[in-house]
C-alpha cells in the first residue's frame, strides 16, 4: 500500500516569506496529523484533522500557521510570514481512525524547511 | 503538562552489544505507548504497548511496559550498524475530543564496527 506522500521534500526561504506544504495520506485514513520536528527534538503535534474537521489545533501558532483539509483527503500546511525558528521538518501522518488502542500512526518522509 | 522523557539522550556501542533504551512518562489519560525508529526520514513504527508486563518482540528488538512505575524499555540485542538511528518513544493520550501522540526527544543510538 502506498505510504503518506509529502511535498516538497526540501525548501529554503527567507524570513518573512511564505511557504506551503502538501500531504496526501494513506488511502482510507480518516485522521491526518501535522507534526513539527525541530532538530534534536521529538515531533510536536501542530494540528489534527478527523476527515475535514479540526479536532486539535491547540499547539498551532495561529498568527502565522494555517492548515486545511477541504475534501477530507489531501491537506496543506502554510506558514506566513516565516520566522527563523520555524526551521524544522514538517511531518505529515495519518491513521485509519483517531489514534487509540490498535490504530497506528504512519508518517510521511517529511518536508525539511530552512528559514534564512 | 504531559511529559515523556527518554534516556540516555545518546549512546555509542559496538556491534554485537545489547542496549536498553528507557522511556518514562507523566501524562493524563494514558492509552498506550509506542516506539518508533527514525533514520534520516520518516519515523517507522516498531511497537505499541498497552498492557503492563507483556513483552512485545520482533527479531532482535523487544519492549515492555510498566504502567505502575510509568515507564517502558526497548531492548536491542546483538546490535548491528543498521540499528543506528534515533529511537522515539510516544505516549498515546485521550484529550476529550481527540486522541494524540506526545513524543519524547529521542535516544540517538550509534553502532560502530
Amino acid at each position: 500500500e502506498a505510504g503518506v506522500a509529502q511535498s516538497p521534500r526540501y525548501k529554503i526561504i527567507e524570513k518573512r516569506q511564505s511557504v506551503a506544504f502538501w500531504c496526501n495520506p494513506i488511502s482510507g485514513h480518516a485522521t491526518l496529523y501535522w507534526y513539527q520536528q525541530i532538530l534534536g527534538q521529538g515531533p510536536k503535534l501542530l494540528i489534527q484533522f478527523q476527515n475535514n474537521g479540526v479536532v486539535d489545533d491547540s499547539q498551532l501558532p495561529k498568527d502565522r500557521f494555517s492548515a486545511e483539509r477541504l475534501k477530507g483527503v489531501d491537506s496543506t500546511l502554510k506558514i506566513q510570514p516565516a520566522k527563523l525558528e520555524d526551521s524544522a521538518v514538517y511531518l505529515c501522518a495519518s491513521s485509519f481512525r483517531q489514534f487509540n488502542t490498535g490504530n497506528t500512526i504512519y508518517f510521511g518522509e517529511g518536508s525539511w524547511l530552512t528559514v534564512v | 503538562e504531559d511529559k515523556v522523557v527518554q534516556s540516555p539522550l545518546s549512546l555509542v556501542v559496538h556491534e554485537g552489544d545489547t542496549v536498553t533504551l528507557n522511556c518514562s512518562y507523566e501524562v493524563t489519560n494514558f492509552r498506550s505507548l509506542l516506539w518508533y525508529k527514525q533514520e534520516k526520514k520518516a519515523p517507522t513504527f516498531l511497537f505499541m504497548l498497552t498492557s503492563s508486563g507483556i513483552e512485545k518482540k520482533s527479531g532482535r528488538l523487544s519492549s515492555i511496559l510498566d504502567k505502575k512505575e510509568l515507564f517502558s524499555i526497548l531492548n536491542i540485542t546483538a546490535t548491528q550498524t543498521g540499528d543506528s538511528a534515533v529511537y522515539l518513544c510516544a505516549v498515546g493520550l485521550n484529550t476529550g475530543t481527540a486522541s494524540k501522540l506526545t513524543f519524547g526527544t529521542g535516544t540517538r543510538l550509534q553502532v560502530t564496527l
